[in-house]
């Protein structure tokens, strides 16, 4: 089983619409980091979280850790057409400064 | 520009040879990463460096080899020993943070899609 999973694994919005992605784990996020890839190239990195509690925004994406720091989410307001791609969720579980990725969310933004 | 630049972007091979992932980067990072990522799956660590000359095993690392002889380079060499070597390549690097802090965030290469018939 994953270690971070991520829910939904996919998701068909339209265009001007809000979404929320989740990546989850049973164990403590010493840090939980969002990037955003498009098929067959490299990751963007989107946002860092580390405190329990945090929340960034970054244009109209906003991410949040809870206070527990085992959950996160990932929330995009109005979603555009260049919002489209895949989510990844990766996270240091153990303090061992590498991380663990969960298995994706695949974004489609319907016009 | 810095950046990570990974060669070639496709790559084909004949089952049973071995095949060199270049990775390289001017970011002046001590850390490498590798990871394969398999369609419908997160990625997957196979090796890291964090400094030259020292390396460790990732997750996966059976069936792969690397060298990290300059801090720029990380060249990573699947070799016939892999079984299911056909994957997209990630390579990353990032600053290596302190013990008592989250690890900084890694900066990934454009990748190498490898096919081995």
């Amino acid at each position: 089983s994953q270690e971070l999973e991520q829910s939904p694994q996919s998701l068909i919005v339209q265009e001007g619409k809000n979404l929320t992605i989740n990546c989850t784990s049973s164990k403590t996020l010493y840090g939980l980091y969002w990037y955003k890839q498009k098929y067959g190239e490299g990751l963007i990195f989107l946002m860092m979280l580390q405190k329990g509690g945090e929340e960034k925004s970054h244009e109209k994406i906003t991410a949040k850790l809870d206070e527990k720091k085992q959950q996160s989410s990932l929330h995009i307001t109005a979603s555009q057409p260049s919002h489209a791609g895949i989510y990844l969720c990766g996270a240091d579980l153990q303090g061992a400064q590498k991380l663990v990725f969960g298995q994706g969310t695949r974004l489609t933004i319907n016009p | 520009d810095g950046g990570i630049t990974q060669s070639p972007k496709y790559l084909f091979r004949k089952e049973g040879q071995n095949v060199t992932l270049s990775c390289e980067q001017n970011l002046n990072h001590d850390a490498m990463y590798w990871y394969r990522q398999d369609p419908g799956q997160g990625l997957r660590l196979i090796y890291y460096s964090q400094i030259v000359n020292d390396f460790q095993k990732g997750d996966i690392a059976e069936g792969y080899s690397v060298s990290r002889e300059k801090k720029e380079s990380f060249p990573l060499t699947v070799t016939s020993a892999q079984k299911n070597p056909t994957a997209f390549y990630l390579c990353a690097s990032s600053i290596l943070g302190g013990r008592s802090q989250a690890p900084n965030e890694q900066y990934f290469g454009p990748g190498t899609r490898l096919t081995v018939t």
